[in-house]
């Protein structure tokens, strides 16, 4: 069974500045590690994920994630915010998709 | 391709009544899942089917809740009766799976009121 965590509710950054949201995971087995975003009154939107491979994950929007098996990790990353970026953030696991409560996202012009 | 396509998008209906909701999977995906999502308690997975098969149902509240998926292009989640606490923004999302999972893609949702 996989499961995440994501420790933080929310994440305030200024725009330009330097995006990461967190997501731990718990697994038995290789895990398969996915990252959604959801902005208000819509679907969620797949960002990125790892099957397996290189640890350093691209994906839309110049998002980014680094897979890191020793601390069990999974963060979503960008290195210059958008006031765009701002939104609801899922990490997710397994082919099921189990979720996490999701990070809200709020960045300041 | 159009997506995921869900309806109706908005439902709002009295508390005893049958609600079904409606969802056209991407075509050539062989799998189908429904989630809900509550303020309470998130997104959660109700069931997903593999090549039209219920595989895991284990997410399904109560025998309230029923879902078919009758041929690759469409499926239904029906809530018969509904009642208040069935209120929720109810997601369809398909994916194709070969061996790893696929990348899922999420309809619009459909907002579910009982009143």
């Amino acid at each position: 069974a996989q499961s995440v965590a994501q420790p933080e509710d929310q994440v305030n950054v200024a725009e330009g500045n330097p995006l990461t949201v967190k997501c731990t995971y718990s697994v038995s087995g290789n895990p398969y590690l996915f990252w959604y975003v959801q902005y208000p009154n819509r679907g969620l939107q797949f960002l990125l994920k790892y099957i397996t491979g290189d640890n350093l994950v691209k994906g839309s929007y110049g998002f980014e994630a680094e897979f890191n098996k020793s601390q069990t990790s999974f963060h979503l990353k960008k290195p210059s915010a958008l006031v765009s970026d701002s939104a609801l953030y899922f990490c997710a696991s397994d082919y099921k998709l189990s979720f996490g409560a999701g990070t809200t996202v709020t960045v300041r012009a | 391709d159009a997506g995921v396509i869900q309806s109706p998008r908005h439902e709002v209906t009295e508390m005893g009544q049958e609600v079904t909701l409606r969802c056209k999977p991407i075509s050539g995906h062989n799998s189908l899942f429904w989630y809900r999502q509550t303020m309470m308690r998130g997104l959660e997975l109700l069931i997903y089917f593999n090549n039209n098969v219920p595989i895991d149902d284990s997410g399904m509240p109560e025998d309230r809740f029923s879902a078919k998926m009758p041929n690759a292009s469409f499926s239904t989640l029906k809530i018969q009766p509904s009642e208040p606490r069935d209120s929720a923004v109810y997601f369809c999302a398909s994916s194709l799976v070969s061996g790893n999972p696929g990348t899922q893609y999420f309809g619009p949702g459909t907002r579910l009121t009982v009143l």
